[in-house]
């Protein structure tokens, strides 16, 4: 029963490196979504999928870039590490039909940028 | 603009007894579905209960339950016989049903802390 799995958990980036943010979801879900999470707000959608070769920009997509090959994975790049982007990041699946009960969120990769 | 308001930065409820956590949200949406979730110090988000804005009937789940007042455009989570492990983060959001993005719109939180 995996579900959505996020890595890594943790993560220390210096200003300027680019990463990748993996998410897997076992779950055939069409809809993925990347979220963070900062002190003292609610999540904010940064990229979203609504199926494999499909990709749109959320609330907050600038220096973030998605991609989704398959239906299994939604991975979330960063282009080159700012301060700004220190945060927790969420990725989140659910069937597209009815998200009434079906947002399901990986546990969360905790990134600090220095 | 579609936002979600929780004006209860913290709140402490005792052991056993009910809490009530407050959200007023905006939109001019007339389909929606409204979320809680509750994210332990785990950091985990755990989806709690579920309202549509055509229900009729308050949405419960187990201790948890819904006041749901669509005129006033509140949804509030009422948590009975509050235990320990009830001490989290409690976050509520809005789904616009008519938006193709399928996104969440969160509020800023309500962290709750139970006493024994």
């Amino acid at each position: 029963n995996a579900g959505v799995t996020q890595t890594p958990k943790f993560q220390v980036l210096k200003t300027g490196q680019s990463m990748t943010l993996q998410c897997a979801q076992d779950m055939n879900h069409e809809y993925m979504s990347w979220y963070r999470q900062d002190p003292g707000m609610g999540l904010r959608l940064i990229h979203y999928s609504v199926g494999a070769g499909i990709t749109d920009q959320g609330e907050v997509p600038n220096g973030y870039n998605v991609s989704r090959s398959t239906t299994e994975d939604f991975p979330l790049r960063l282009l080159s590490a700012a301060p700004s982007q220190t945060s927790v990041y969420f990725c989140a699946s659910s069937t597209q039909g009815e998200a009434n009960y079906g947002y399901t969120f990986g546990s969360g990769t905790r990134l600090t940028v220095v | 603009a579609q936002k979600i308001t929780q004006t209860q930065p913290g709140m402490f409820v005792q052991e056993k007894e009910a809490v009530t956590l407050d959200c007023t949200y905006d939109t001019s949406d007339q389909s929606y579905g409204l979320f809680w979730y509750k994210q332990p110090s785990s950091g985990e988000m755990i989806f709690l209960i579920y309202q549509g804005s055509y229900d009729e009937q308050n949405a419960t789940e187990g201790r948890y339950s819904l006041n749901f007042q669509k005129a006033r455009k509140s949804t509030n989570l009422v948590i009975s016989a509050s235990q320990l492990g009830d001490s989290a983060m409690y976050f509520c959001a809005m789904r616009p049903k008519m938006d193709s993005s399928y996104k969440l719109i969160f509020g800023s939180g309500t962290r709750l802390l139970v006493r024994p």
